[in-house]
């Protein structure tokens, strides 16, 4: 149980375009998601919190306009990446909460961005 | 404020050693947790254990152990006998506050395993 997906895995585009990226959970409904960004090498930098039904809460330093969530469903939260640049070349991870233990989540498989 | 610190950037260990993952954390809460995700090549991240505040009971899965010691704020990760398959990167994260979501990352090791 507690499967996370996204999709896609991987994906190039050009500069200046949108990109989205989904974030399902498979085998639970999920209220609250979250979007890490992790570049080569590095850590996992917490991005947003997506609620379900509400508007995400986004971290400090994180362009809420650029960076669009949507938490539209107990089992789906998209990221679009709006006008993206090559410095927005990233892995993305989203994660879901699994009941009530705080810190407790389940991870995505992530998906590779790379902007050219 | 809360933060994780693993100082080990990379660790290279011949395979059957063991080896001990160092990771030290920061909280002012009396309520955390604490746990520790193997990221392989692939990316997906993988859960490996968690651990509250209140439990310092040592834990120990297999080839793997973990050693929590509140009075040096540590919760080091030790694989015996390691194998290449164990070849990744080790994230140690904390989770603090009655209620709270965030996970705070370490910087991650990086481990390798030469056969």
């Amino acid at each position: 149980g507690a499967v996370v997906s996204q999709h896609p895995s991987w994906v190039i585009c050009k500069s200046g375009t949108s990109v989205k990226i989904e974030c399902r959970s498979l085998d639970f409904q999920a209220t609250t998601m979250f979007w890490y960004r992790q570049f080569p090498k590095q850590s996992l930098m917490l991005m947003a919190t997506s609620n379900e039904g509400s508007k995400a809460t986004y971290e400090q330093g994180v362009e809420k306009d650029k960076f669009l969530i949507n938490h539209a469903s107990l089992t789906l939260s998209t990221l679009t990446v709006t006008s993206a640049h090559p410095e927005d070349s990233s892995f993305y991870i989203c994660s879901a909460r699994v009941g009530q233990t705080p810190g407790e989540q389940y991870f995505g498989p992530g998906t590779r961005l790379t902007v050219t | 404020a809360q933060k994780v610190t693993q100082a080990q950037t990379e660790i290279s260990v011949v395979e059957k050693e063991d080896v001990t993952l160092d990771c030290v954390y920061e909280t002012r809460d009396t309520t955390y947790y604490l746990f520790w995700y193997k990221q392989p090549p692939s990316g997906e991240l993988v859960f490996l254990i968690r651990r509250n505040s209140f439990d310092e009971q040592n834990e120990i899965s297999g080839r793997y152990s973990w050693n929590f010691q509140k009075s040096t704020s540590s919760f080091n990760f030790t694989i015996t006998a390691s194998q290449v398959v164990d070849s990744a990167v080790y994230f140690c994260a904390l989770s603090a506050g009655t209620g709270a979501n965030n996970l705070f990352f370490g910087t991650g090791t990086r481990l390798t395993v030469i056969p």
